[in-house]
C-alpha cells in the first residue's frame, strides 16, 4: 500500500536527550513536511523539503534538525535545545509546487519525561 | 502573510443534524488553495476537498458540501444528516501558488452524540 510511515508512534525522552523521529514514503512526492501539533493549535511547520539534499526552515525550526539524503526519507531530530518539545509531530508529502494535497503520516507522540 | 481562522474551538450535535464549520482566510495573493482536512482519533490527517481560489463553484460529496465565498474570504463546510463517525477535528488550510506549505486554521473539534 502506498503511504507515509511514521516510527515509532509514541517516543519517550528524558530532559537533555537529542531525539530522531522517522518519516518514510513511498508515494514518489518531491516534497516532504515536518508540522507539529500541540493541544487547541493547528499545525505549525518545522521543516520541508521540496527536492532531495535540499530542505527550509518553516515557522518554528529552532531546536530541530533534518536531512534529505533520500527521496523517500525525510528524518526529524529534536535536539536538546528545543525548549519545549512535547508534541504531536506529523509528517507528509505531496507533489512538489503544484498545490496538490499533502498526504499525512499517522504522527509520533513525543513525551519529554 | 497569510492566516487562516476557525473561530469554532469546538462544535457538539446530536446524531442527524447537520452543522456547518467556518473558516476565514486572509492573503495578498489572488492566485490560492484552499483545503479541509479531517484528523480522526487516529491523528492522522485526512484529506478532504482542494479548492482553488478561480473556482467559486461550491462542491457537494455526499453528505458533505462546501460554500466558497472570495467576497467574505470563507471557505465553510457543511456536514448534513451527522453521523457519530463525523466526529473529529476538522483543519482548514491554505497554500499559495507556488508554494506546497500549508498554513492551517486552530481546527474545530467536532462531537456527534447518538
Amino acid at each position: 500500500d502506498g503511504g507515509i510511515t511514521q516510527s515509532p508512534k509514541y517516543l519517550f525522552r528524558k530532559e537533555g536527550q537529542n531525539v530522531t523521529l522517522s518519516c518514510e514514503q513511498n508515494l514518489n512526492h518531491d516534497a516532504m513536511y515536518w508540522y507539529r501539533q500541540d493541544p487547541g493549535q493547528g499545525l505549525r511547520l518545522i521543516y520541508y523539503s521540496q527536492i532531495v539534499n535540499d530542505f527550509q526552515k518553516g515557522d518554528i525550526a529552532e531546536g530541530y534538525s533534518v536531512s534529505r539524503e533520500k527521496k523517500e526519507s525525510f528524518p526529524l531530530t529534536v535536539t536538546s535545545a528545543q525548549k519545549n518539545p512535547t508534541a504531536f509531530y506529523l509528517c507528509a508529502s505531496s507533489m512538489a509546487g503544484r498545490n496538490t494535497e499533502a498526504f499525512f503520516g499517522q504522527g509520533t507522540r513525543l513525551t519529554v519525561v | 502573510a497569510q492566516k487562516v481562522t476557525q473561530a469554532q474551538t469546538e462544535i457538539s450535535v446530536v446524531e442527524k443534524e447537520d452543522v456547518t464549520l467556518d473558516c476565514v482566510y486572509e492573503t495578498r495573493d489572488t492566485t490560492y488553495y484552499l483545503f479541509w482536512y479531517k484528523q480522526p482519533p487516529s491523528g492522522e490527517l485526512v484529506f478532504l476537498i482542494r479548492r482553488n481560489s478561480f473556482d467559486e463553484q461550491n462542491e457537494i460529496s455526499g453528505r458533505y458540501s462546501w460554500n466558497f465565498q472570495k467576497s467574505t474570504s470563507s471557505f465553510n463546510f457543511t456536514i448534513t444528516a451527522s453521523q457519530v463517525v463525523d466526529s473529529a477535528v476538522y483543519f482548514c488550510a491554505l497554500s499559495e501558488e507556488g508554494y506546497s506549505t500549508l498554513t492551517f486554521g486552530k481546527g474545530t473539534m467536532l462531537l456527534v452524540s447518538p
